[in-house]
């Protein structure tokens, strides 16, 4: 089945920086790939998505990019804020299968 | 348009009980998937609802089980509960069936087993 990796586990970083959180996965039948952002408390909220006949889409400061040769697509967020401080989770998935989510990654922006 | 509800939000049982949580997912949706939250585990599929049928189960044990209702509606249940099943529960909806369609998650139900 599906596997997802997600690095890194943590990352902090400067208000106005870039992060960037990369993902892998192994099912080369893999065709939808969302990302989602989850804050203390709540569910997970998405964020942004891409399907595999695309290789990049981008929505204000958040973009995701995907490399079906490597099985890797990755989370840009620039000019960060505060508030974008919380959990952020890739997943993968084909519409046989249930969709695989990566282990997470803890985003601080410090102002 | 209201988002995805679940209730209760919170729960305590101890070992051994029962329960059944509920979600209400997005007006229009007819596709209801659960899934299990635990630090050590992370997001773990446990099933999908569409049209009031299961279309799609994971890797759990038959404790988990679950129905839709005529209205989308879903609840899970869970039997003899044991300690590791403290979690939280989160269903996602979405309009058509199948993992691929954009799922919209609720709050959440933290579950503690004592």
């Amino acid at each position: 089945g599906e596997n997802v990796e997600q690095h890194p586990s943590t990352l902090s970083v400067q208000e106005g920086d870039s992060a960037v959180i990369k993902c892998t996965y192994s099912d080369s039948a893999s065709n939808y790939f969302p990302w989602y952002k989850q804050e203390l408390g709540k569910g997970p909220q998405l964020i942004i998505d891409i399907r595999s006949n695309v290789g990049e889409k981008k929505d204000q400061r958040i973009a995701v990019t995907l490399n079906k040769t490597a099985k890797h697509f990755s989370l840009h967020i620039t000019e960060t804020q505060p508030e974008d401080s919380a959990v952020y989770f890739c997943a993968a998935s084909d519409n046989n299968n249930d969709m695989r989510f990566g282990a997470g990654t803890r985003l601080t922006v410090k102002p | 348009k209201a988002g995805v509800t679940q209730t209760p939000r919170y729960l305590i049982k101890t070992r051994g009980q029962q329960v059944t949580l509920s979600c209400s997912p997005i007006s229009g949706h007819r596709s209801v998937s659960w899934y299990q939250q635990t630090p050590g585990q992370g997001l773990q599929f446990l099933f999908e609802y569409f049209s009031e049928t299961q279309r799609n189960k994971g890797n759990f044990p038959g404790r988990f089980s679950g129905r839709q209702f005529s209205n989308s509606r879903s609840e899970m249940n869970v039997s003899t509960l044991e300690l590791g099943d403290s979690a939280l529960y989160l269903c996602a909806s979405s309009s058509r069936a199948g993992s691929t369609d954009t799922q919209y998650f609720g709050p959440g139900t933290r579950l503690t087993v004592l």
